[in-house]
């Protein structure tokens, strides 16, 4: 079965530096996102990404976030400055036009 | 009101029992409804897509009413590997953005 695969799994980072987590999304979706899960808390959007451009974002995502597709495969989230309160879950998502979401095993962030 | 809104449990029941989990959403323009299952520390898997009409897959049982804004989901003949967060999720909108409630945590025992 097709998978979304993301690394590192496991991320330590000082306040302040900056951090570049890494998705591979199934080949033939369309639609990309980044979502994240604080531990104990629900997993919150924080952007879409469709034809080279986002295509939605939440309010989390401010200017410190960025995301991009380099090549024809990979899908990136970066983070400038990192702050203790982006120490969370950060789970990759693919989907096609119909088809149900595929979530990536997460990169599990943690702000020191 | 939260966008998406479930009970936190936890749900503690024997092997074999009926558990059904309930979800109410506030966004009246949503428009694909989900139940999801999340292991401790893994991410989100899709259980089943929810429909109007209803839908069941093997003991598991989704339904949907539009009209109160309220989806459920029945587990029959649970078992130990049921044992996981559940997590009711929503589709708002043109894009394709979800929205996950908290989740209800299910323990299913001996």
């Amino acid at each position: 079965e097709p998978e979304v695969t993301q690394t590192p799994s496991h991320q330590v980072t000082q306040m302040g530096q900056e951090v570049i987590l890494r998705c591979v999304p199934i080949s033939n979706h369309l639609y990309f996102y980044w979502y994240r899960q604080i531990l104990g808390q629900k997993v919150e959007f924080l952007v879409s990404f469709y034809n080279n451009e986002i295509s939605e974002k939440s309010e989390i995502f401010d200017d410190q976030f960025s995301v991009e597709r380099p090549d024809g495969s990979n899908f990136t989230l970066k983070i400038r400055s990192t702050k203790l309160e982006d120490s969370a879950m950060y789970f990759c998502a693919s989907n096609s036009w119909t088809g149900g979401y595929t979530f990536g095993s997460g990169t599990r962030l943690t702000v020191v | 009101r939260k966008e998406v809104e479930q009970d936190p449990g936890p749900f503690n029941v024997p092997e074999g029992a009926t558990v059904a989990f309930n979800c109410t959403y506030s966004n009246s323009a949503s428009q694909s409804f989900f139940w999801y299952r999340q292991d401790c520390r893994k991410e989100p898997k899709l259980l089943m897509s929810v429909y109007s009409s209803g839908n069941e897959d093997g003991r598991f049982t989704a339904q949907l009413n539009r009209a109160s804004q309220y989806i459920s989901l029945l587990i029959r003949d649970s078992k130990l590997s049921d044992s996981a967060t559940y997590l009711c999720v929503v589709n708002t909108g043109g894009g394709n953005k979800l929205t996950f409630g908290t989740g209800t945590q299910l323990k299913v025992e001996l």
